[in-house]
């Protein structure tokens, strides 16, 4: 069965360090790479995709991350995270000639001052 | 542009109750996607519209669940009768495409159920 793995489920990490979320999926069939983020009350909002083309794909508020074919991974890092970055991210994968996207369980980044 | 609008954003009733929530997608969305979201369980797709047909609705949990989108403009998520195990957080997005186009979100609606 399709599916999605963060590996981590929270991750505390201090102001102004770098953070890598960790993402897996469960096939190597092409693929549509997303990251949302989901903060307290509200719901997910688009931080990123990969649809085809260049393997690193940055995305809104310093965020960025690698498509790994080989690896089946989609990590997102920050070289540097502010206090306003807290909040829930979640990878999500479409699989080619699908229409549901697959969402994984979430991580919850935690950063503190 | 409003985004994905939901109401009620809050919704307490009793065991028994019927309850609708309530949706209007992103104007121009052919795509409509409703979500639970639990800590025990995620985030769990529920049903999804294309051009306000549903075309997968496996995710509904029991017969007691259902949802409806009568235009394109508008959709429902009705629980007839509510237990307890359903509160949640219940999100409708939309999207212009099926699988290859993000998702918008709406805020929510935080349902509970005593």
């Amino acid at each position: 069965a399709q599916s999605v793995t963060q590996l981590d489920s929270q991750v505390p990490v201090f102001e102004e360090a770098p953070v890598e979320l960790r993402c897996n999926y469960s096939s190597s069939v092409s693929v549509y790479l997303f990251w949302y983020v989901q903060y307290p009350n509200q719901g997910l909002q688009l931080l990123l995709k990969y649809l085809s083309g260049s393997t690193l794909v940055k995305g809104i508020n310093g965020f960025e991350a690698e498509f790994n074919k080989s690896q089946t991974s989609f990590h997102l890092r920050k070289p540097s995270v502010h206090i306003s970055d807290t909040a829930e991210y979640f990878c999500a994968v479409t699989y080619t000639g699908g229409f549901k996207t697959i969402f994984g369980a979430g991580t919850r980044l935690f950063v503190k001052a | 542009d409003a985004g994905v609008i939901q109401s009620p954003r809050h919704e307490v009733t009793e065991m028994g109750q019927e309850v609708t929530l309530r949706c209007k997608p992103i104007s121009g969305h052919n795509s409509l996607f409703w979500y639970r979201q639990t800590m025990m369980r995620g985030l769990e797709l529920l049903i999804y519209f294309n051009n306000n047909v549903p075309i997968d609705d496996s995710g509904m949990p029991e017969d007691r669940f259902s949802a409806k989108m009568p235009n394109a403009s508008f959709s429902t998520l009705k629980i007839q009768p509510s237990e307890p195990r359903d509160s949640a957080v219940y999100f409708c997005a939309s999207s212009l495409g099926q699988g290859t186009i993000e998702q918008y979100f709406g805020p929510g609606t935080r349902l509970t159920v005593t």
